[in-house]
């Protein structure tokens, strides 16, 4: 079965870094562009960034670049977020999705996580 | 950047009846030249991710129920689901991925009457 796999839940002060990861299994992890979004406590989806795992091309939302960071290491077939400073706002599920097709950047996501919770509190 | 907003925000239907979810995007999400319109629908239940339900407006991903339906156009857009079961309570969203930031709607919450 295609499926994305992300490491467990978080809790972290304000001031901490942070790298969650989302691993693929069962499909071609290089040609799919894997999706980061965020979705706060009661509230709806924010799309982050991307990766396309094959190069490691990285494409941010204005809202989120320079806080946060995607890598990822297609030789393990896991795509990582990551903070350098974690704020309380950070607090939110986090998910990684799979496009839909190949070769393009843009797309339907097909393919989810579980998501990862992380608690930024004092 | 491409806005979408839908209504309402929350619904109330009865068991058996249509459930009708609108979205509505800030600027047309279909490409002229093969009219494919980039639109999708999903479905979030409690303490799970979103599920694709419809991609390309109307188009019903593999194993989602014939009840549910897309329908729409250029910037307005309608997911129906024509005999509400219990199973189908959750948040619906909608999502453009025709320019880059995809974006969603801010969700429909989906209830039972």
């Amino acid at each position: 079965e295609v499926q994305l796999v992300q490491s467990g839940a978080e809790v972290k002060k304000p001031g901490e870094s942070l790298k969650i990861s989302c691993k693929g299994s069962e499909y071609n992890f290089s040609v799919y562009w894997i999706n980061w979004l965020r979705q706060m406590p009661g509230k709806g989806l924010e799309w982050m960034g991307r990766i396309d795992p094959s190069d490691s091309y990285t494409n941010y939302s204005p809202s989120f670049q320079g806080h946060v960071t995607i890598s990822a290491d297609k030789s393990i077939s896991t795509a990582y977020l990551q903070w350098s400073t974690l704020e309380a706002s950070d607090t939110a599920i986090y998910y990684c999705a799979r496009l839909t097709r190949i070769a393009v950047a843009i797309d339907t996501f097909n393919i989810w996580g579980q998501g990862t919770m992380v608690t930024v509190s004092s | 950047d491409i806005g979408m907003s839908q209504s309402p925000d929350s619904l109330a239907v009865s068991l058996g009846e249509r459930a009708t979810i609108n979205c509505k995007s800030s600027q047309s999400v279909v490409y002229s030249s093969d009219n494919k319109t980039f639109l999708a629908w999903y479905q979030q239940k409690p303490g799970q991710p979103p599920k694709l339900l419809i991609s390309w407006a109307s188009t019903r991903e593999y194993g989602v129920p014939d009840r549910f339906s897309g329908s729409g156009f250029g910037t307005d857009f309608t997911l129906t689901i024509s005999s509400l079961q219990a199973e189908d309570v959750a948040v619906y969203y909608c999502q453009q991925y025709y320019r880059t930031p995809p974006s969603f709607g801010q969700g429909t919450r989906l209830e039972i009457k």
